[in-house]
C-alpha cells in the first residue's frame, strides 16, 4: 500500500521569501510524484511530476521538486515566492493508476 | 473542450434524497477518475473507467455509491439515500491512458447534505 504524509498542515511566508514544502511517501515498490496545486473554489493544477531520470523536477510557476529516494521524500521549494502562490498543495503518488494524495499544505504569503 | 468539466459545481441535497453528479472528460481521454474530497483533507480514490470498463471500484464507500460511464465518455457518479457524511466535493479527473500520464483535474461539485 502506499501512503503520502505532508508534514506541515500550514505555511505562512513572506512575500519575495524562500519556500519549502515538505513531502514524505511509502511504498514497497517504485512510484510516481506529482505535486498538485488548488486555488480556491477550483480544481486541482498539476505543478511538476517526478517519472524516472534527473531527481531535480522544474515546474510551472518557478517551482522545483528534488525526489529522494533513499529519504523517501519529494520536497517542493520555491526560490521567492509571490502573493498569488497562496493556496493548498498537495503531493501524491501512484504505481497504478490512482493517485494517493496527501493532506496537503496550506501556503499563504504575507505581504 | 478545453478542460474536464463537471455539473452541477454544487449540490445541496435533503437526507434521503438521491443525486448525480455529471463529468465530461477531456476529448479523447480514456481513463477517468473519481475522487471525494472532505473538508481540510485530500482528495481520496473513490472508482476508475478506462474507456466503458470499470476497472477499480475499490473507494466507493458503500453501496449507496454507484458510477457508470456507457460509451467511454461522460461518467455520472450516483448517490442514493444520500447521509450528512457524503457531504464533500466530488472530483473528476481524465488522462489519456498511460501509467504515468497526467491526471487533469475537473472544478468539482461541492455537494451538501441537509
Amino acid at each position: 500500500a502506499q501512503s503520502v504524509t505532508q508534514l506541515d498542515s500550514q505555511v505562512p511566508v513572506f512575500e519575495e521569501a524562500p519556500v519549502e514544502l515538505r513531502c514524505n511517501y511509502s511504498s514497497s515498490v517504485s512510484v510516481y510524484l506529482f505535486w498538485y496545486v488548488q486555488y480556491p473554489n477550483q480544481g486541482l493544477q498539476l505543478l511538476l511530476k517526478y517519472l524516472s531520470g534527473s531527481t531535480l523536477v522544474k515546474g510551472i510557476n518557478g517551482f522545483e521538486a528534488e525526489f529522494n529516494k533513499s529519504q523517501t521524500s519529494f520536497h517542493l521549494r520555491k526560490p521567492s515566492v509571490h502573493i498569488s502562490d497562496t493556496a493548498e498543495y498537495f503531493c501524491a503518488v501512484t504505481f497504478g493508476r490512482p493517485l494517493v494524495f496527501g493532506k496537503g499544505t496550506r501556503l499563504s504569503v504575507i505581504a | 473542450g478545453a478542460g474536464v468539466s463537471q455539473s452541477p459545481r454544487y449540490k445541496v441535497a435533503k437526507r434521503g434524497q438521491d443525486v448525480a453528479l455529471r463529468c465530461d472528460p477531456i476529448s479523447g481521454h480514456v481513463s477517468l477518475f473519481w475522487y471525494q474530497q472532505a473538508l481540510g483533507q485530500g482528495p481520496e480514490f473513490l472508482t476508475y473507467f478506462q474507456n466503458e470498463a470499470q476497472l477499480d471500484k475499490s473507494g466507493l464507500p458503500s453501496d449507496r455509491f454507484f458510477a457508470e460511464r456507457p460509451e467511454g465518455s461522460v461518467s455520472t457518479l450516483k448517490i442514493q439515500r444520500t447521509q450528512q457524511e457524503d457531504s464533500a466535493v466530488y472530483l473528476c479527473a481524465s488522462s489519456s491512458g498511460t501509467r504515468s500520464d497526467t491526471q487533469y483535474f475537473g472544478p468539482g461539485t461541492r455537494l451538501t447534505v441537509l
